[in-house]
């Protein structure tokens, strides 16, 4: 069975600095991996997907990730944080056998330092 | 189109009592998902529809859990005699059954609708 496991509940950063986010999965065939963003009282939105085509995935607002297949990662980066940054983040996986079920990880909150 | 939209938003009751929620998809999709999220954690999933057919339920939807989608576009999830265990984001979600075109099944989510059972 696929699970994911995100590093860490809370991250905070300062204004400008880099944002990591990691993510581990584990998937018994090739993933489509996700990240998703929920702001506070709204539902979650895509950030980005991959889907076994480039390993380096960009998305809306700056962001991207990188899939390692070596290492079972799936880190989420943005070069630069912005306060409207502040957010929980979900890392997800998903196979597309069967169930297209989408299994998402326990979340890591982002806080943006001025 | 406005996305999915999930009613109620919010839902105060008692222990025992019965509630139900209703979701509306986006009207090109065929899949329509479940998930619940409580404080910290991500969302957990319960089932799923495609069209009118539930075709996977959790081992965490228990009998007093039921959920249809009866013609295969709006779907209610409804619990019966809530605990306060059961407090918590009802999320819905959809994705079309052309996923394939887009590389992966992007959920689409609502707002939620959230639990209190007190």
């Amino acid at each position: 069975a696929q699970s994911v496991t995100q590093l860490g509940s809370h991250v905070s950063v300062s204004e400008g600095a880099l944002v990591l986010l990691r993510c581990n999965y584990s998937s018994s065939v090739p993933p489509y991996l996700f990240w998703y963003v929920q702001y506070p009282n709204q539902g979650l939105q895509l950030l980005l997907k991959y889907t076994s085509a480039a390993t380096l995935v960009k998305g809306i607002n700056g962001f991207e990730a990188e899939f390692k297949k070596s290492e079972t990662s799936f880190h989420l980066t943005k070069p630069s944080a912005h306060m409207s940054d502040a957010a929980e983040y979900f890392c997800a996986v998903s196979l597309h056998t069967g169930g297209f079920k989408t299994i998402f990880g326990a979340g890591t909150r982002l806080f943006v330092k001025a | 189109d406005t996305g999915v939209s999930q009613d109620p938003r919010h839902k105060i009751t008692k222990r025992g009592q019965n509630v139900t929620f209703r979701c509306d998809p986006i009207s090109e999709h065929n899949r329509l998902y479940w998930y619940r999220q409580t404080l910290g954690q991500g969302p957990e999933f319960l089932t799923y529809f495609q069209n009118e057919a539930q075709l996977e339920k959790s081992r965490l939807l228990s009998d007093r859990f039921s959920a249809e989608r009866p013609k295969g576009s709006f779907s209610t999830l409804e619990i019966q005699r809530t605990e306060q265990g059961d407090s918590a984001m009802y999320l819905c979600a959809s994705s079309p059954e052309s996923w394939f075109r887009s590389g992966a099944n992007v959920l689409t989510f609502g707002a939620g609708s959230r639990l209190t059972v007190l």
